[in-house]
């Protein structure tokens, strides 16, 4: 079946637009989780929902960050007033649950989808 | 606070050689640890999980609570295991906390 996939791949706007970038998980998965991954670093955890609502925001980096997820599926994060440090690939992550107390299980294993990279200029 | 560090960044191997991947973490409690790879051009996919016990294409990562390590293993490098590999901790809501990283290279 399809994977995680993200619109658009690549993204390039100027100091001071607005954003959005899109994510669709994998059919079913109620969990989707947004990272941010800056050149030589490895990903860094954004925000993530369990069905319409974020269950934790605690990585985004400042107000000018948002994700929505209105109807459990597809989910946008939006980003205003872009600057040059927002620059990075931004990867989506979906799994079929995240309950990571539920362990021994495939359920929790969160599959990636192929990042956007977003180029403030 | 919770941490994962990979001490190298570049990891250079020939052909049929061992390799062997760093991984140390700190966290409070319990934790669930992974390994994820990236090979070129393609997503980030998990490797291995530390509850599962399992090898995968001729990895294994045992995690020592004592040393906190989680270090990733293969007594055979291939050619096809040249990749981006990350560390990751599970934390509350299964959110990934990621190293930065082992670009490995095997040579022929």
């Amino acid at each position: 079946g399809a994977g995680v996939s993200q619109t658009p791949s690549n993204k390039v706007t100027e100091k001071g637009k607005y954003v959005e970038l899109r994510c669709d998980p994998i059919s079913g998965h109620t969990a989707l989780y947004w990272y941010r991954q800056s050149l030589g670093q490895g990903p860094e955890f954004l925000i993530y929902f369990q069905g319409t609502g974020a269950a934790d925001d605690s990585g985004l980096p400042n107000d000018r960050f948002f994700a929505v997820r209105p109807e459990g599926s597809v989910s946008t994060l939006k980003i205003q007033r872009t600057e040059r440090g927002d620059s990075a690939v931004y990867l989506c992550a979906s799994s079929l649950i995240s309950d990571r107390r539920i362990t021994g299980t495939q359920g929790n294993e969160q599959f990636f989808g192929p990042g956007t990279r977003l180029t403030v200029l | 606070a919770q941490r994962v560090t990979q001490p190298e960044k570049l990891l250079s191997v020939f052909k049929g050689a061992p390799v062997e991947l760093k991984c140390n973490y700190s966290y409070s409690g319990s934790p669930e640890l992974f390994w994820y790879v990236q090979y070129s051009r393609q997503r980030l996919q998990l490797l291995l999980r530390h509850i599962s016990r399992e090898s995968i294409k001729g990895f294994t990562a045992d995690l020592n609570k004592g040393e906190t390590s989680f270090h990733l293993k293969k007594p055979f490098a291939q050619e096809e295991d040249s990749a981006m590999y990350y560390c990751a901790l599970s934390g509350r809501g299964g959110k990934l906390q990621f190293g930065a990283g082992t670009q490995v290279v095997v040579t022929p």
